[in-house]
């Protein structure tokens, strides 16, 4: 079956550290790649998409992830965490224009 | 940028009502979706709809929730008689299959 895995419910980083979010993914062939951030209360935000191509993908805020296929994984990363980088993030899946599986989410807090 | 645009962004409705919630999608998109959220929980899949009908379908969409695209821009969610535990966001979704999804703000249904 089709499954995304975040294996962190919670991180707490200082501002101004390094930030790295992990997903797995199990698909069948290699799935479209998303991370999406959530604030409280709010929708959707995308940050970013993998469909084919460069391995490292560039999203907004200065996010990036890296697609590895030979670990199933497309991590989130940050090279410095600001306080409003504090959400809920949630890697998600697609085989196309299928629906999309999201994984549980990791929520970020950051402390000063 | 396109956005996917959802109507109303907060219901409240007595157990047992029928409420629709309403979305425009991207005028070009050919997919839609419907994906709820449970206050605190992950974001699931509901339904699917491609040339007019339901191309998938989750074990959540049962027989009291129905989908239309009553012209060419609305797609809409009805729920035909509530209860307390489809209190949660719903999201609605359109993509295009080179694009990638698009997904709207949200609306929190409440049912008291």
């Amino acid at each position: 079956a089709q499954s995304v895995t975040q294996p962190d419910i919670h991180i707490t980083v200082s501002e101004g550290a390094s930030l790295e979010l992990r997903c797995n993914y199990s698909y069948g062939a290699t799935p479209y790649l998303f991370w999406y951030v959530q604030s409280p209360g709010q929708g959707l935000q995308l940050l970013l998409k993998y469909f084919s191509g460069d391995t490292l993908v560039q999203g907004i805020k200065g996010f990036e992830a890296e697609f590895k296929r030979s670990q199933s994984s497309f991590n989130l990363r940050k090279p410095s965490v600001h306080w409003s980088d504090a959400a809920e993030y949630f890697c998600a899946a697609s085989g196309g224009y299928q629906k999309v599986t999201f994984g549980i989410g990791t929520k970020l807090q950051v402390i000063p | 940028e396109p956005e996917v645009t959802q109507t109303p962004s907060h219901q409240v409705t007595q157990m047992g009502q029928e409420v629709i919630l309403r979305c425009v999608p991207i005028s070009n998109h050919l997919y839609f979706y419907w994906y709820r959220q449970i206050l605190g929980q992950k974001v699931e899949f509901l339904v699917s709809f491609y040339n007019n009908e339901i191309s998938e379908k989750s074990e959540i969409f049962d027989d009291q929730f129905s989908v239309e695209r009553p012209d060419g821009s609305n797609f809409t969610l009805k729920i035909r008689s509530t209860k307390l535990e489809d209190s949660a966001m719903y999201f609605c979704a359109s993509s295009e299959l080179s694009y990638g999804y698009t997904f709207g703000s949200g609306t929190r249904l409440t049912v008291v």
